[in-house]
């Protein structure tokens, strides 16, 4: 079938400490993955993203990872903070159907002090 | 940029009546995408538009509910009559092309039906 869907629900780390959310997707012809983080009350804010045409990207403290074999899309936050205490979603863009944007189901990341 | 407007942030109403919830687009895209959210079914996309026409309407619920874009700088979702299932959070976003590019969200509508 068709989908996106997070590995855990949710996750809890220690301040400092690196995360890693999982996320795996099942669409080959899917060209463009997208991180968002959701706090509380807030709408989806975007993270990061990445083309099928790389297998890493990094940005101020996350590194998205694609690897196109598993169909499988990770995020790393590094030195994670309270502040990246949210729900994590990873969306995959299918360019086959008109360029929808399909969400995972979240992963919950608590960060402990 | 003042991003994408939500309005209202919150609404209560009683089943059987109309809603109207509205979104303002970040200026130059040329996609609106209106999305549900609740706890069993996550992110939902509802429908989405290109230069103000519907292309896909295909998550929309029924026929309760129909969404409009008169023009480039804004849209309605409107349920009517509303009921307790359509309680959820609905969110509005706006991209410049739909095909590899990020959908910027609003904060969204909080509507409960009572």
């Amino acid at each position: 079938g068709e989908s996106v869907g997070l590995h855990l629900p949710t996750l809890s780390v220690q301040e400092g400490d690196n995360s890693i959310i999982n996320c795996a997707y099942s669409n080959s012809a899917s060209d463009y993955f997208i991180w968002y983080k959701q706090e509380s009350g807030k709408g989806p804010q975007f993270i990061i993203d990445i083309r099928s045409n790389m297998d890493k990207r990094q940005g101020q403290r996350v590194t998205v990872l694609l690897n196109k074999t598993v169909k499988h899309l990770s995020l790393q936050i590094a030195a994670t903070q309270p502040g990246d205490s949210a729900v994590y979603f990873c969306a995959e863009n299918r360019a086959n159907q008109g360029g929808k944007l399909i969400f995972g189901q979240g992963t919950e990341l608590s960060v402990k002090p | 940029d003042a991003g994408v407007i939500q309005s209202p942030r919150h609404e209560v109403t009683e089943m059987g009546q109309e809603v109207t919830l509205r979104c303002k687009p970040i200026s130059g895209h040329d996609y609106l995408f209106w999305y549900r959210q609740t706890m069993m079914r996550g992110l939902e996309l509802l429908i989405y538009f290109n230069n103000n026409v519907p292309i896909d309407d295909s998550g929309m619920p029924e026929d309760r509910f129909s969404a409009k874009m008169p023009n480039a700088s804004f849209s309605t979702l409107k349920i009517q009559p509303s009921e307790p299932r359509d309680s959820a959070v609905y969110f509005c976003a706006s991209t410049r092309d739909a095909m590899g590019e990020t959908q910027y969200f609003g904060p969204g509508t909080r509507l409960l039906v009572l």
